[in-house]
């Protein structure tokens, strides 16, 4: 096992387009993870998916946001009507399988950069 | 957004000196963790401390949780090159306590 991945690692899109990044967990992993990270700071939580359920979501999360996680394996984040506002880093944790309320750390993708022109 | 905030921002030491790194948050937590980024790369586990926890230690790496003032610090024993990188606290909060909220980091420049 290579780890978590992701794809594409770059995007350039224009301002009002869709983009769609996938990542891939680390198999037998049922935690999976978005982070949004510009520049200087720190990563910022978006959403987390236990298996397929979505059972977080930052409240800082514009409706044109959405991930899925279909059969509870790759997840994909989609941002719809791409503002240059939302151009960062987007990355992918995963991490181990677990009671609900245990903690584990998260294993990070090398992450999807996004530039919105 | 942020949960955690990092202090110092910047340090700058020499090889083979210690390292502090102080992280302070705001509300109750279920546990903490470090985490270390290389520049242009995706973050690194270091160490995960319970809040019912006090000191913990790998290898060089010592970190300590003090619930009642809301702080942590990590501690980087005989500092390396390749221990360059930025550094973050990471708490964990929400229904399920997987929401992670990072500090805005340490930059760690050692200088061999």
């Amino acid at each position: 096992d290579t780890g978590v991945s992701q794809n594409p690692r770059h995007k350039i899109t224009k301002r009002g387009q869709n983009v769609t990044f996938r990542c891939d967990p680390i198999s037998e992993h049922n935690r999976l993870y978005w982070y949004r990270q510009t520049l200087g700071q720190g990563p910022e939580f978006l959403t987390y998916f236990q298996n397929e359920a979505q059972l977080e979501k930052s409240r800082l999360l514009s409706d044109r946001f959405s991930a899925e996680r279909p059969k509870g394996s790759f997840s994909t984040l989609e941002i719809q009507r791409t503002e240059q506002g939302d151009s960062a880093m987007y990355l992918c944790a995963s991490s181990f399988p677990g009671p609900v309320t245990s903690f584990y750390e998260q294993y990070f993708g090398p992450g999807t950069r996004l530039t919105v022109t | 957004s942020q949960q955690g905030e990092e202090d110092p921002q910047a340090l700058s030491i020499q090889e083979g000196e210690n390292a502090t790194m102080n992280c302070s948050y705001k509300t109750s937590i279920n546990n903490l963790q470090w985490y270390r980024q290389n520049s242009g790369r995706g973050l690194v586990h270091l160490i995960l401390i319970r809040s019912n926890e006090r000191e913990k230690h790998s290898g060089r790496l010592r970190v300590t949780l003090d619930t009642s003032k809301k702080s942590s610090s990590l501690l980087i024993t005989a500092s390396r090159a390749a221990d360059t990188a930025s550094y973050f606290c990471a708490t964990s909060r929400g229904n399920t306590g997987n929401q992670f909220y990072f500090g805005t980091g340490t930059s760690l420049t050692v200088i061999p």
